[in-house]
């Protein structure tokens, strides 16, 4: 079945500490995104990304960096400059070139801090 | 600029009663609407997308929206809730695509839906 895998589901963070949460997909899509979910703000966009070695800067790019080396896969870092990463992170991707699109959704990272 | 608003960020019903979500909207140009729903630790599956070839829009589990322009709205109803209905739900709005592909996604801040028996 195709889809959206990430991973790890939950993730620990040292202060100072860089962490990479990984997301795939085998949906033969073109663009990937990154959502951070924090209760009651519903989901803020970091980065997205519409074609392989290239991706923009979303809503709440600071503290983030991201890749899009291979069209499956678009792995986000989250860097010690970010100094409130606590939260549930969402990759999502979307075909075609139509506005209509709806966007698929893996099932998220819940990264916290120890 | 595109937003979304939902009105109530919990909502309560009896099993077997009507669920009625909110959700208006703001867009400079005709809109494309998407209610999704999140059950807990998990992502968002999508349950219906208006895409202006009816108002009436049915989606999954029973769901269905209307879009009405006049009052930018595209409320989210059920005639009858049921436990499994319990999780958030998500309006979105995306009025234009990238440059390139693919589209922007503006999302509300959801709308927590509990049943009780």
């Amino acid at each position: 079945d195709g889809g959206i895998t990430q991973s790890p589901k939950y993730l620990f963070r040292k202060e100072g500490q860089n962490v990479t949460l990984s997301c795939e997909q085998n949906l033969n899509h073109d663009a990937m995104y990154w959502y951070r979910q924090d209760p009651g703000q519903g989901l803020r966009l970091i980065y997205y990304s519409q074609i392989v070695n290239d991706f923009q800067k979303g809503d709440i790019a600071e503290g983030y960096s991201v890749s899009r080396e291979k069209k499956e896969s678009f792995p986000l870092t989250v860097t010690s400059a970010q100094k409130n990463p606590t939260a549930f992170y969402l990759c999502a991707s979307v075909g075609g070139d139509r506005v209509n699109q709806p966007q698929h959704f893996g099932d998220g990272t819940r990264l916290s801090i120890l | 600029a595109q937003s979304v608003t939902q009105l109530g960020s919990h909502v309560s019903v009896s099993e077997g009663a009507l669920v009625l979500l909110r959700c208006n909207y703001s867009s400079s140009v005709p809109p494309y609407l998407f209610w999704y729903v999140q059950y807990p630790n998990q992502g968002l599956q999508l349950l219906l997308k208006y895409t202006s070839a009816a108002t009436l829009v049915k989606g999954i589990n029973g769901f269905e929206a209307e879009f009405k322009k006049s009052e930018t709205s595209f409320h989210l109803t059920k005639p009858s809730a049921h436990m499994s209905d319990a999780a958030e739900y998500f309006c979105a709005v995306s009025d234009r695509p990238l440059t390139g592909g693919g589209n922007k996604l503006t999302f509300g801040t959801g709308t927590q839906l509990k049943v009780e028996l």
